[in-house]
């Protein structure tokens, strides 16, 4: 089964709205990653938190990890038309070798 | 400068033939990766070579070959297609397997379309 899974399923808002995406996941980890996709595109990595970390911030993002929970969530803040796209948690597998990627929050932010 | 490239874009074949994907690297990195994208966007990983050799291979049926002439290349062979593998392909590569920093970098697939 797969490891992480994003909530909501999908999200619309308005530019300059934030938007709060979740994400939980089944196993422990040594770190939790979010990655964008834009419609027909590859995935673009956005940020890395570690599990020694409750908070990250990259710019107009910021990333939450509890591991108590098993959850981290993903904020952007004064969202933008641009960030129209699909994102993604991931942790790794428990051999550490490859990513295991959630079902993905479809964000679409209108102007 | 692409980080990560694949060919082709877009592929579209019969059922029962066989076709290959390409994918190069010129990052340097050891580490690269299949995924498969479903209709739902699913992204599932299915094969992880490092420095040449298969680490990971998920339960993907043996129709699936992947092969690494070289640390920079993974290409994907698929014999006898299905309706079923009609996906998005991804390759991708990381830097070294696992480890606590290794972000993933990945091309901008393959939408396979089986007829």
């Amino acid at each position: 089964s797969q490891q992480g899974e994003e909530d909501p399923q999908a999200l619309s808002i308005q530019e300059g709205e934030n938007a709060t995406m979740n994400c939980s996941y089944k196993t422990s980890i040594n770190n939790l990653q979010w990655y964008r996709q834009n419609s027909g595109r590859g995935l673009v990595h956005l940020i890395l938190i570690r599990s020694n970390e409750r908070e990250k911030h990259s710019g107009r993002l910021r990333v939450t990890l509890d591991t108590s929970k098993k959850s981290s969530s993903l904020l952007i803040t004064a969202s933008r038309a641009a960030d129209t796209a699909s994102y993604f948690c991931a942790t790794f597998n428990q051999a550490g070798t490859a990513l295991i990627f959630g079902k993905g929050t479809t964000l679409s932010v209108s102007s | 400068d692409t980080a990560v490239s694949q060919t082709p874009k877009y592929l579209v074949t019969q059922m029962g033939n066989d076709k290959s994907i390409k994918c190069e690297q010129n990052l340097g990195h050891d580490t690269m990766y299949w995924y498969k994208q479903d209709s739902k966007k699913f992204l599932k990983i299915m094969f992880s070579y490092n420095n040449k050799e298969l680490i990971i291979n998920e339960t993907v049926p043996n129709r699936f070959s992947p092969k690494s002439p070289d640390k920079a290349h993974l290409n994907l062979h698929i014999n006898s297609l299905e309706l079923g593998d009609s996906a998005v392909y991804f390759c991708a590569s990381s830097r070294i397997a696992g480890g606590t920093n290794n972000e993933q970098f990945f091309g901008p697939g393959t939408r396979l379309t089986v007829l």
